[in-house]
């Protein structure tokens, strides 16, 4: 099974709107990431949170993780239309790779 | 600027007939991935290269196999493929020096279609 799993797994919002996904994961980890994909194109790499942060921001994003809880949530504040993409979050059970969760589809309405 | 190019975008093959996708970049990494991506679906680790050292993940299907010729150039060979091989196919790099569950940098992926 997946080491990451995003929830929800579909989400559609208005411009202007906030949009929080969230990740659990089920192993210790050393960082967990967020990527972005557009539609058709390859994965970019949104931020980065250590096991030893609690909250990280960039830009309009802001990134929580709760290691106790084994989660981690995404909030992508005052949405734009060129923010529709698939939302991924990836976690690396330690000693391994990046595994990759199922993924959000956000859809930000004009 | 730096980037990870692969081409071609869009490759259509036949049944049975195999085909090649390449994967170049201009960052020096010393680490290469291939990923396969069904619709809807995460990306799913094939194999990677940690300079010329060929590390397979257990799961992948002997009908994929890879080079490395050089630090710049990587390709991913699928011999024979199969209606079920139709996907995104990733290719993505990362630094030297830096740990597998750090920052990776990918390119805008291959799309194969099997007829």
């Amino acid at each position: 099974s997946q080491q990451g799993e995003e929830d929800p797994q579909a989400l559609s919002i208005q411009e202007g709107e906030n949009a929080t996904m969230n990740c659990s994961y089920k192993t210790s980890i050393n960082n967990l990431q967020w990527y972005r994909q557009n539609s058709g194109r390859g994965l970019v790499h949104l931020i980065l949170i250590r096991s030893n942060e609690r909250e990280k921001h960039s830009g309009r994003l802001r990134v929580t993780l709760d290691t106790s809880k084994k989660s981690s949530s995404l909030l992508i504040t005052a949405s734009r239309a060129a923010d529709t993409a698939s939302y991924f979050c990836a976690t690396a059970p330690s000693g391994s790779r990046l595994t990759f969760g199922e993924g959000t589809q956000l859809t930000v309405n004009p | 600027d730096a980037m990870v190019i692969q081409n071609p975008r869009y490759q259509v093959t036949q049944f049975g007939k195999p085909v090649t996708l390449s994967c170049s970049q201009t960052l020096n990494h010393n680490v290469m991935y291939w990923y396969q991506q069904k619709s809807s679906q995460a990306p799913k680790l094939l194999f990677h290269y940690y300079d010329k050292d060929f590390n397979n993940e257990a799961d992948t299907p002997d009908n994929f196999q890879s080079r490395r010729p050089n630090t710049s150039f990587c390709f991913l060979d699928i011999r024979s493929p199969g209606l079920g091989d139709a996907a995104m196919y990733l290719c993505a790099t990362q630094p030297l020096g830096r740990e597998y569950f750090d920052e990776q940098f990918f390119g805008p992926g291959t799309r194969l279609t099997v007829l």
